[in-house]
């Protein structure tokens, strides 16, 4: 089945400072790449998304790229923020089109002031 | 809007217990899942759902029953709880299955199985 790799685990920066978080997939027949960020004690949330026909897409701070080729995807966060701490998740939908979603690891990111 | 709504938000069970998780979306949404998160591990996807009536097993369903006879429940049950299943559980919807759409995520259910 479908597996997706998440790095790194946690991630540290300064405010203003730009944080990447890195992602693999497995299966070439996935079509879809969503970001959730969750913040603590709630459920995750879309932050941005990206489907296998466009290479890169951005949303004001936040910017998500594919690779197809390599089985790769990535979230850009720029002029980090503290609000921006947070666990992110990315994850890919497998190609048996049944809506299910297979979730990354997850990466803990936390911005100094 | 309430959106994806779970209950309880804790629940503490003994070994062998049997308990039901709730979820209930009023979205009209017709696909529905359950996931289960631990530290280090992300979301695990439970059992899904792609319409009333079907459902189906995730990547880690053992220990677990779903059904969905409404489209907008979709109640986890635990029929003998175990200390492995002590867990963050997530319920979560979207729009149509296979749509590429935005999945909406409950605020979750702490369960600690001792």
């Amino acid at each position: 089945g479908e597996n997706v790799e998440q790095h790194p685990s946690t991630l540290s920066v300064q405010e203003g400072d730009s944080a990447v978080i890195k992602c693999t997939y497995s299966d070439s027949a996935s079509n879809y790449f969503p970001w959730y960020k969750q913040e603590l004690g709630k459920g995750p949330q879309l932050i941005i998304d990206i489907r296998s026909n466009v290479g890169e897409k951005k949303d004001q701070r936040i910017a998500v790229t594919l690779n197809k080729t390599a089985k790769h995807f990535s979230l850009h966060i720029t002029e980090t923020q503290p609000e921006d701490s947070a666990v992110y998740f990315c994850a890919a939908m497998g190609s048996s089109n049944t809506g299910k979603l297979i979730f990354g690891q997850g990466t803990t990111l936390q911005v100094k002031p | 809007n309430a959106g994806v709504t779970q209950t309880p938000k804790f629940q503490v069970l003994k070994t062998g217990q049997s308990m039901t998780l709730q979820c209930a979306q009023d979205m009209n949404h017709e696909y529905m899942s359950w996931y289960r998160q631990d530290p280090g591990m992300g979301l695990r996807l439970i059992h899904y759902s792609v319409g009333a009536g079907i459902t189906d097993q995730g990547e880690v369903p053992n220990g677990y029953n779903v059904s969905r006879s409404t489209t907008e429940d979709f109640p986890l049950r635990l029929l003998s709880a175990a200390p492995s299943q002590t867990s963050v559980y997530f319920c979560a919807s979207s729009w149509t299955p296979g749509s590429n759409t935005e999945a909406f995520f409950g605020q979750g259910t702490r369960l600690t199985v001792v």
